[in-house]
């Protein structure tokens, strides 16, 4: 069974402080790479669909890169906010499969 | 206009019984999902339909079913509901397969007593 991981699981930042997460995977037979913010009692929302090796992408203060070659996927933010706390998951797609990484939960304190 | 909507949001109902959530979208997306919430609140795959087929379906007992009338809708009925089916259900919908991002409902809230 391929397993997705995410590190850390928790993280607590200030307010303006820049943090990145990672997406770690043992393969790169994926066809894409999806990275979610969820919130508390709402549903995951898209962030970013990664499909190369290299790939950037950027959307405000988020970013992410993928790397294929060594099996890892970075989510960044710049001068963090209070309203970015959730918990950001990443998922892998396959043709057969869709597998869901655990998570990381992000809390940025005023 | 919500995106992509599922009804009921929550549901409470008794062993041994049989229902079923719906799921719509008015996206246009050919790619339809059903997830589930497990207790330790990872998110895991239950099936997807594509132009109406099946693409993925995972182990899930047999008393899943889904079921998708046209593009824009994926219902899921569960017969025989058990105890252990209690979880959140979420429905998700995307272009192409995923290569799009997906979107997803609000998420059904599934209780069995």
């Amino acid at each position: 069974i391929l397993n997705v991981e995410q590190s850390p699981q928790s993280l607590h930042v200030q307010e303006g402080d820049s943090t990145n997460f990672t997406c770690s995977f043992p393969s790169s037979n994926f066809y894409a790479l999806h990275w979610y913010r969820w919130e508390t009692a709402k549903s995951p929302e898209a962030l970013f669909v990664m499909t190369l090796n290299g790939d950037e992408k950027k959307k405000g203060r988020i970013s992410a890169t993928l790397n294929t070659k060594e099996g890892y996927s970075y989510l960044y933010i710049k001068g963090s906010q209070p309203e970015d706390s959730a918990t950001y998951l990443c998922a892998l797609l396959f043709y057969d499969k869709v597998i869901f990484g655990p998570g990381t939960s992000l809390s940025v304190i005023p | 206009d919500t995106a992509v909507s599922q009804t009921p949001k929550y549901l409470v109902t008794q062993m041994g019984n049989d229902k079923s959530i719906k799921c719509e979208q008015n996206l246009g997306h050919d790619t339809m999902y059903w997830y589930k919430q497990d207790s330790k609140k990872f998110l895991k795959i239950m099936f997807s339909y594509n132009n109406k087929e099946l693409i993925i379906n995972e182990t899930v007992p047999n008393r899943f079913s889904p079921k998708s009338p046209d593009k824009a809708h994926l219902n899921l009925h569960i017969n025989s509901l058990e105890l252990g089916d209690s979880a959140v259900y979420f429905c998700a919908s995307s272009h192409n397969l995923g290569v799009t991002e997906a979107f997803f409902g609000q998420g059904t809230r599934l209780t069995v007593v």
